[in-house]
């Protein structure tokens, strides 16, 4: 299985300003995809990270808050802006290969004062 | 109807027990099914992968019924490091026919002495 690391693992950020979140996989991956998870609540998807191209978001995401990139096969960043409260979770991006197994990053635990 | 269903639990049992979960799932189409375990404050890992004939990996049976749309997970020979939660995971064909998969709220399990 892929080994994936996610950079920064917790910030405290300041409403209005923008956070970059990284993603790095050891190996090539085909897909990329990144998560949000609330306290006590399940796993939501955010996007698929497209290699080469836009995201593709899921309803109730979309690019102008959570900029995604995908420059290569091994690693992605998600930008959440202008944020607000509302945006304190944790961020967690996954990596797949056709067979649908996807395996995760440790998260990145964002608070939004 | 949620896309996948879980019963949120807690499981209290104690070691050395028996422990089923089960999940149901409302997309006929789904052809992809996992098991993930989530420590606390952790990031989800593949338990299993669910095959249509039911699998085993040593403690773990998973079991797939597609006329019901269930899945359920058997875990024997309880131990204290099994107390996690447990999240049913289910693939769906998305918008622009891309495949996603869906996360149950998940089991709280918790094992004690």
């Amino acid at each position: 299985s892929a080994v994936i690391s996610q950079k920064p693992s917790r910030d405290i950020c300041q409403r209005g300003t923008s956070l970059t979140i990284q993603c790095q996989v050891d190996s090539q991956v085909t897909m990329m995809f990144w998560y949000r998870q609330q306290p006590g609540q399940s796993l939501t998807l955010i996007a698929t990270a497209n290699q080469g191209s836009e995201a593709t978001y899921e309803s109730g995401f979309v690019i102008d808050k959570f900029p995604i990139s995908r420059p290569n096969l091994t690693f992605s960043t998600l930008t959440v802006s202008n944020m607000s409260p509302e945006d304190s979770s944790i961020y967690l991006c996954s990596a797949s290969e056709q067979n649908y197994e996807q395996y995760f990053g440790p998260g990145t635990r964002l608070t939004v004062t | 109807r949620k896309e996948v269903e879980q019963d949120p639990g807690p499981f209290n049992v104690p070691e050395g027990a028996t422990v089923a979960f089960n999940c149901t799932y409302s997309n006929s189409a789904s052809q992809s099914f996992f098991w993930y375990r989530q420590d606390c404050r952790k990031e989800p890992k593949l338990l299993m992968s669910v095959y249509s004939s039911g699998n085993e990996d040593g403690r773990f049976t998973a079991q797939l019924n597609r006329a019901s749309q269930y899945i359920s997970l058997l875990i024997r020979d309880s131990k204290l490091s099994d107390s996690a939660t447990y999240l049913c995971v289910v693939n769906m064909r998305g918008q622009y026919n891309t495949d996603k998969l869906i996360f149950g709220t998940g089991t709280r399990l918790q094992v004690f002495p």
